[in-house]
């Protein structure tokens, strides 16, 4: 399988733990985005990055929230001190260089419930 | 007022039909317009990616963009059950997308 992919898919936590999920983008795909998406709503942005360099985030991300991509190829998304309104689906997305650098595609997602 | 505002839904259609899905968007500087589908607990996946104001045809499947009036549609010919899923409709600016919060359809054998 050439596609994206998400590790873990379900993530069930305390709140005030910590969690980290990763992302695994198509191989070359030099941008690689992350978003959420809570039910009834579309994917909200929240940072990507261009090989290893985070280009943008979200306001959404609180300090509570840090992505890495060190060496240009696999993401991680941490979350600290995990809160109730954490639970979400969260979508990375990858995509190529060149003209079809919007042509997003995206993994299957973790799903992170907080209890 | 959000960015991006879709047609909310759901849409229940018989096997056959043509199905317009809409949306309206308010930043200007939005330059792409991609059409994904998601299925129940999935991730999104394109549909259709178009930059010009005009029509794209991909087999069933026509994106139609309206710079002017800030509109967007797509629509579905000889729509099939397995074309239920949520439609999402996205924009770039450029790089990350902003998008609507889906329109779930449902079409009926």
């Amino acid at each position: 399988d050439t596609g994206v992919s998400q590790d873990p898919r379900h993530k069930i936590t305390k709140r005030g733990q910590n969690v980290t999920f990763r992302c695994d983008p198509i191989s070359e795909h030099n941008r690689l985005y992350w978003y959420r998406q809570t039910l009834g709503q579309g994917p909200e942005f929240l940072t990507y990055f261009q090989n290893e360099a985070q280009l943008e985030k979200s306001r959404l991300l609180s300090d509570r929230f840090s992505a890495e991509r060190p060496k240009g190829s696999f993401s991680t998304l941490e979350i600290q001190r995990t809160e109730q309104g954490d639970s979400a689906m969260y979508l990375c997305a990858s995509s190529p260089r060149g003209q079809s650098y919007n042509e997003q595609f995206f993994g299957p997602g973790t799903r992170l419930t907080v209890l | 007022q959000k960015e991006v505002e879709q047609d909310p839904g759901p849409l229940s259609v018989p096997e056959g039909a043509i199905v317009s899905l809409n949306c309206t968007y308010s930043n200007s500087a939005f330059q792409y317009f991609m059409w994904y589908r998601q299925y129940s607990r999935k991730g999104p996946e394109l549909l259709m990616y178009t930059y010009s104001s005009g029509n794209k045809e991909d087999g069933r499947f026509t994106a139609q963009v309206d710079k002017s009036s800030k509109y967007i549609s797509l629509f579905i010919r000889d729509s099939q059950p397995s074309d239920s899923a949520t439609y999402l409709c996205a924009m770039n600016h450029p790089g990350k997308s902003t998008f609507g919060d889906g329109t779930t359809l449902t079409v009926k054998p």
